[in-house]
């Protein structure tokens, strides 16, 4: 299956500096990528939907303002967590969807996730 | 707006065992259902992807059925090994690529 890596693996950061996530597709080009945030014992929850090349659909919710999403290749896409404080500590998870190469269409592949802390 | 359902919310059966998991949603219009697995504190594993054209998806001893005019979709676990015991997460995708999950069965498989 599509590979999806995601940098960094986890982050601690002080309360009120900026975070960056990055995702990337590795051996295909992904036409649309989530992000999803999970708390702890919770399920998967959407947060934005990026296309490339064009601005982020946010979920209702979802401040667009603190999380800064960035599509500019078919091969990453970046969220941007600004000015961090402790109640945006969670799991976040990037995917990637496009057309697989087993020609699935709208199947997803996940990035590994992202552990942040904020103190 | 689609929800997702999966019961039970946690199971623990002895070894050997064959288990069921259930997931409901509530929108029948969708484009496929997938079952992920995740161990505690990792990323999601794509277990079995079941387009809305089939009714069900084999890999190894996972079983997945779809029956999509009732909304519901099952993941059948045969000979179940301690290895087994992770969260299984049912997803669905609609329209504009939103895969909604549901909170997913806390699986123990005990030796």
């Amino acid at each position: 299956g599509a590979v999806v890596s995601q940098h960094p693996s986890w982050v601690i950061c002080k309360s009120g500096t900026s975070v960056k996530i990055e995702c990337r597709s590795l051996d295909f080009q992904a036409t649309t990528m989530f992000w999803y945030r999970q708390f702890p014992k919770q399920s998967l929850m959407l947060m934005a939907t990026s296309n490339e090349g064009s601005k982020a659909t946010y979920e209702q919710g979802v401040e667009k303002d603190k999380f800064l999403i960035n599509h500019a290749s078919l091969t990453l896409s970046t969220l941007t967590v600004t000015s961090a404080h402790p109640e945006d500590s969670s799991f976040y998870i990037c995917s990637a969807g496009g057309v697989s190469g087993t020609g699935v269409y709208n199947e997803q592949f996940f990035g590994p996730g992202t552990r942040l802390t904020v103190l | 707006k689609q929800e997702v359902t999966q019961i039970p919310a946690a199971l623990s059966v002895p070894e050997g065992e064959n288990l069921v998991l259930n997931c409901s949603f509530t929108d029948s219009a969708i484009y496929n259902l997938q079952w992920f697995r995740q161990d505690p504190g990792k990323g999601l594993t794509s277990l079995l992807l079941i387009q809305s054209s089939q009714r069900e998806q084999t890999s190894g001893r996972l079983n997945a059925s779809l029956d999509k005019s009732s909304g519901r979709s099952t993941l059948y676990i045969a000979a179940s090994q301690p290895g087994d015991s992770a969260t299984y997460l049912c997803a669905v995708i609609g329209s504009n690529y939103k895969l909604t999950f549901g909170k997913g069965t806390l699986l123990t498989v005990n030796p």
